[in-house]
């Protein structure tokens, strides 16, 4: 099973600035990676998908990058609404589908 | 617009069996899409259960294969879980959500808002 490691668990901005968030996984999966967005009380949305391109009505502020174990989740400019808990999963070795546990993007 | 709307009972005794259906509207169960069961707890964050195609094959999670039986009613435009011998470990919030093909790889792009099982005497 492929397991996914987010850093950091909790990231502390304020509206304006620039989020990073990672996603490592134990070994390749090659692009096939999605980022979800998920508020309290909602179900998840997807973000991104095979690594870098966004999904139907996603805000070209949010932009992933990376291949292999190691990618990322930038938001360029963080609105209001961006803060919530994002995830990142994987579809390239499988079963399991597997995902990662989270990052909490909390306004500082 | 496609909606999935949970549904099933919110408390389930220990040993018992789980059972969730799904009601997929604005779309058809047998257009080109897998359909798939995802819970949440706080102790293990997203898992995966399983996913079916409306002609009825099915992938499971290996860590609950034994004890997930997930099918379709393609008359009804539904699809359920069946999570058998339950214990308070399976207490979870349970998404319907429904995988689409995006170039090469599946990924969930439509999510019910869940339903909260709790699994108590």
């Amino acid at each position: 099973e492929i397991v996914l490691t987010q850093s950091p668990a909790t990231l502390s901005l304020s509206p304006g600035e620039r989020a990073t968030l990672s996603c490592r996984a134990s070994q390749s999966v090659s692009s096939y990676l999605a980022w979800y967005q998920q508020k309290p009380g909602q179900a998840p949305r997807l973000l991104i998908y095979d690594a870098s391109n966004r999904a139907t009505g996603i805000p070209a502020r949010f932009s992933g990058s990376g291949s292999g174990t190691d990618f990322t989740l930038t938001i360029s400019s963080l609105e209001p609404e961006d803060f919530a808990v994002y995830y990142c999963q994987q579809r390239n070795n499988w079963p399991p589908i597997t995902f990662g546990q989270g990052t909490r993007l909390e306004i500082k | 617009q496609v909606q999935l709307q949970e549904s099933g009972p919110g408390l389930v005794k220990p040993s018992g069996t789980l059972s969730l259906t799904c009601a997929v509207s604005g779309g058809s169960i047998s257009s080109d899409n897998w359909w798939s069961w995802v819970r949440q707890s706080p102790g293990k964050g997203l898992e995966w259960i399983g996913e079916i195609y409306h002609s009825g094959n099915t992938h499971y999670n290996p860590s609950l294969k034994s004890r997930v039986t997930i099918s379709v009613d393609k008359s009804k435009n539904q699809f359920s879980l069946k999570l058998s011998s339950v214990t308070a470990a399976d207490t979870a919030m349970y998404y319907c959500a429904r995988l689409t093909l995006m170039e090469i790889v599946l990924y969930f792009d439509y999510w019910g808002q869940g339903t909260l099982v709790t699994v108590s005497s």
